[in-house]
């Protein structure tokens, strides 16, 4: 089946630096991934839509300068938290479609992104 | 009011009990209904999927959608401690966008 890997599965960094968490469709090409927030005990929060080749979809109130995604190829998308801050610290979630998947949006294993 | 609603619980169940799970949905639109099972420190997993109305059952799973009702609901039978996670509603319409409930907190104890 469809397995989306997402690296790394846990950070941790200092206020004001940048981190990148990756996500990879490895057995099928994905011209749309999506990237969620999670806090503890709420539901998935969608924060934008990557498309191969285009700019993101923001949704309202996420932060485009500090949230950059890149989707580069068909497989790959990458979320850079900018300069983090402890508000930050999240559980961080990509999930890719396959072609003609209607109900099988494919979860990464999630970033556990703390910012001390 | 929320586009999906689901009770947070925790829940906790004796092993071998039978366990239901919920969800309301206030968009009529929803077409696409699944349940997700996430563990701990992980990403969800799809469990069981559905379109429109009706039911369907995957071994000791079973998932139903009453349009009419605005209502989900997933029933785990003869639950096992190893079913202990949260379990995610989620429904899209013809979009993209998949609209997720909280997650409900299941332990089931040995």
């Amino acid at each position: 089946g469809a397995v989306v890997s997402q690296h790394p599965s846990w950070v941790i960094c200092k206020s004001g630096t940048s981190v990148k968490i990756e996500c990879r469709s490895l057995d099928f090409q994905a011209t749309t991934m999506f990237w969620y927030r999670q806090f503890p005990k709420q539901s998935l929060m969608l924060m934008a839509t990557s498309n191969e080749g285009s700019k993101a979809t923001y949704e309202q109130g996420v932060e485009k300068d500090k949230f950059l995604i890149n989707h580069a190829s068909l497989t790959l998308s990458t979320l850079t938290v900018t300069s983090a801050h402890p508000e930050d610290s999240s559980f961080y979630i990509c999930s890719a479609r396959e072609v003609d998947r209607l109900y099988g949006y494919t979860f990464g294993s999630g970033t556990r992104l703390t910012v001390v | 009011q929320k586009e999906v609603e689901q009770d947070p619980g925790p829940l906790s169940v004796p092993e071998g009990a039978i366990v239901s799970l919920n969800c309301t949905y206030s968009n009529s639109a929803f077409q696409y209904f699944m349940w997700y099972r996430q563990y701990s420190r992980k990403g969800p997993e799809l469990l069981m999927y559905t379109y429109s109305s009706g039911n369907k059952e995957d071994g000791r799973f079973t998932a139903q959608v009453d349009k009419s009702s605005k209502y989900i609901s997933l029933f785990i039978r003869d639950s096992q401690p190893s079913d202990s996670a949260t379990y995610l509603c989620a429904m899209r319409g013809t979009g993209n966008q998949f609209y997720f409930g909280t997650g409900t907190s299941l332990t089931v104890i040995p």
